[in-house]
């Protein structure tokens, strides 16, 4: 069974890093493009960024491009989320989510969510 | 950029009523459009993907329509279980935009 398992997350204070590390399990995780999404207290859904199967794509919302990288080791099974110049307006649940189908990461829907990892912004 | 807008914000309905949410997208995206369950304190889940597809496991009192700007979401006969938010994303092409949810509670 598909298993995404978060982690990483924490206070930071305003300007600082933090990395997300997303570990995922029952698949083949190299056949599948992930997304980060996240989720302000008491808000809804912001989708954050996207990366392809392979790596070799990469998408960002407005919110955080420049500041957030997503990236991937296939060889680990694992999905990373860097988040760098972190606001308060960053602080929420992040949640990994796994594209529905295989080598389409594009026109696919988000069939797996991890529990999520709770990441706050303060000083 | 696609902007996704869904109405009404949140509505209040009995056990066994028929609930309807919109969603409807600023630019035509086909029927690359997925509803979303998020149970209070809990996880998003799929429901619907396609528009119309009811994702396996869901029960068949959900329903979705629509294509290209106008899509809804249909409970046919509101359970307590299904005390949620509910929110549209759209997945044609970057950025996969969720709607901003609809809060659906029992009167």
């Amino acid at each position: 069974q598909v298993h995404l398992v978060e982690s990483g997350g924490g206070v930071v204070q305003p300007g600082g890093s933090l990395r997300l590390s997303c570990a995922a399990s029952g698949f083949t995780f190299s056949s599948y493009g992930f997304h980060w999404v996240r989720q302000a207290p008491g808000k809804g859904l912001d989708w954050v960024a996207l990366v392809s199967n392979d790596g070799s794509q990469k998408f960002y919302g407005d919110s955080v491009k420049g500041r957030f990288t997503i990236s991937r080791d296939n060889s680990k099974n694992t999905l990373f989320l860097q988040m760098d110049s972190l606001t308060s307006e960053d602080t929420a649940v992040y949640y990994c989510a796994k594209v529905s189908w295989p080598s389409k990461s594009a026109r696919s829907f988000l069939d797996y969510w991890g529990q999520g990892t709770l990441v706050t912004v303060s000083s | 950029d696609i902007q996704m807008t869904q109405s009404p914000p949140s509505l209040s309905a009995s056990v066994g009523d028929r609930v309807t949410i919109t969603c409807r997208a600023s630019q035509g995206i086909s029927n690359d459009l997925a509803w979303y369950q998020q149970r209070p304190g809990k996880v998003p889940t799929v429901l619907i993907y396609g528009a119309s597809t009811l994702q396996s496991g869901v029960p068949s009192r959900f329903s979705g329509s629509g294509s290209g700007t106008d899509f809804t979401l249909t409970i046919s006969s509101l359970q307590p279980e299904d005390v949620a938010t509910y929110y549209c994303q759209k997945y044609d092409s970057a950025p996969w935009t969720f709607g901003q949810g609809t809060k659906v509670e029992i009167k």
